[in-house]
């Protein structure tokens, strides 16, 4: 079955930046049938979808008007393979972050609490 | 954006009992491709990412209990649990993904009575 498996820090300081990375099993990041998105969730702002990056012939990236300035998703398909950056950090970024396939979101990964302080 | 907005915020039911969750969607979502609606249901326990329980407003995932069931239609959906049981006691989200950025409703909070 379709697994995702999130990894990186838990703590990022003010300013820098985050970066976590999502490995899939079971289904590749090229498919050209599903996406791939980060999700974060907090008590003050619920669950907020970021962007997200999927393949139909080429790479789209569709991003959070949010965060637009800031992040940056990349899928590596030779690890099989996706990533979330995102820059300047403050602590209303504090969140645990998810990365997630599909439209109707089927799959989801474990979640990281990522605290963003000093 | 589409905003979604659901209601109750919590819901406390008997076991046994139906338990009913609304949403509404700030404009339609209804995909003509398939003259569908991009409507889904998630259940969150804690310490859990949400699982997602029904799309295309109306159809079960694989090994989501018959019980919990979804219609609607227009901008206006409905979660229904029609024998609430104790593990069904989670926060749930309605979710439209018709266009981005994809869109959750605040969450209603099951309880049992």
């Amino acid at each position: 079955q379709v697994q995702l498996q999130q990894s990186g820090p838990g703590l990022v300081k003010p300013s820098q930046t985050l970066s976590l990375t999502c490995a899939i099993s079971g289904d590749s990041v090229s498919s050209d049938s599903t996406a791939w998105n980060w999700i974060r969730q907090s008590p003050s702002r619920g669950l907020e979808w970021l962007g997200r990056t999927y393949y139909r012939s080429k790479w789209y990236n569709d991003y959070a008007v949010s965060v637009k300035s800031r992040i940056t998703i990349n899928a590596d398909a030779s690890k099989n393979q996706f990533s979330l950056q995102l820059n300047s950090v403050t602590p209303e970024d504090t969140a645990v972050y998810f990365c997630v396939r599909g439209y109707a979101l089927g799959i989801w990964g474990q979640g990281t609490m990522i605290t963003v302080s000093s | 954006d589409i905003v979604m907005t659901q209601s109750p915020d919590s819901l406390a039911v008997s076991l046994g009992e139906r338990a009913t969750i609304n949403c509404k969607s700030s404009q339609s979502v209804l995909y003509s491709s398939n003259n569908k609606n991009s409507l889904a249901w998630y259940q969150q326990k804690p310490g859990q990412p949400p699982k997602l329980l029904i799309y295309w407003t109306s159809t079960r995932e694989s090994g989501v209990p018959d019980r919990f069931s979804g219609s609607g239609s227009g901008t206006d959906f409905t979660l229904t649990i029609s024998s609430l049981q104790a593990e069904d006691v989670a926060v749930y989200y309605c979710q439209q993904y018709y266009s981005t950025p994809l869109t959750f409703g605040g969450g209603t909070k099951v309880e049992i009575k």
